[in-house]
């Protein structure tokens, strides 16, 4: 069963404009993380960010995490066609540190 | 890819079959996942590991049995497969530098299963 949810499932910009994807859970989480599925290929962890933190930066990369609202965004700042991928927030809560996965939001990046 | 490979990369299979995927990594890490990925279900834990011979169930394991004789070794077996396990199929490893699943998870390329 997934844990956490990503918003919207599908998501179409042109190349420089900023991409915002969700992701909402149910229980109090230990850790959220996202990582970009490109097609064909395996999972690549963008970035960790644990139930304490409420926001982090890598690069073009910003998440945001509100564990009163149980969510938590990823912005993608002036996008290029090389960030057109699925990604996934996973997220593990209570005993468990094994990360549970959402259904992804497909991006298209338009050149 | 972290020194992650799976093997074989694709494969078709008839239904009844058993079929044995591997996955190797050249880390020596501890913590060692498979994972399946449907359309519409995201990816599901099917089990994992966490030492030679330590492994656990996941969300999906029905069907599935799993192997760790040596820390690089990770073998899924599907005993006799069925259509309903046509699937891509991951393997991952956690470093673990920080307790258990505290870290990122490294992904191999995948596996691409389908069964007839």
């Amino acid at each position: 069963s997934q844990q956490g949810e990503e918003d919207p499932q599908a998501l179409s910009i042109q190349e420089g404009e900023n991409a915002t994807m969700n992701c909402s859970y149910k229980t109090s989480i230990n850790n959220l993380q996202w990582y970009r599925q490109n097609s064909g290929r395996g999972l690549v962890h963008l970035i960790l960010i644990r139930s304490n933190e409420r926001e982090k930066h890598s690069g073009r990369l910003r998440v945001t995490l509100d564990t009163s609202k149980k969510s938590s965004s990823l912005l993608i700042t002036a996008s290029r066609a090389a960030d057109t991928a699925s990604y996934f927030c996973a997220t593990s809560s209570g005993g468990s540190y094994i990360p549970t996965f959402g259904r992804g939001t497909s991006l298209i990046v338009h050149p | 890819d972290a020194g992650i490979t799976q093997s074989p990369r694709h494969k078709v299979t008839e239904t009844g079959t058993p079929v044995t995927l591997r996955c190797h990594q050249t880390e020596n890490h501890r913590y060692m996942y498979w994972y399946r990925q449907d359309p519409g279900h995201g990816l599901r834990l099917i089990h994992y590991s966490y030492g030679v011979k330590d492994t656990d169930k996941g969300e999906v394991s029905d069907g599935y049995s799993v192997s760790r004789s040596k820390t690089e070794d990770f073998l899924l077996t599907l005993e006799s497969a069925t259509s309903s396990q046509t699937s891509v199929y991951f393997c991952a490893i956690n470093p673990g530098a920080g307790g258990f699943g505290l870290d990122e998870q490294f992904f191999g390329p995948g596996t691409r299963l389908t069964v007839l």
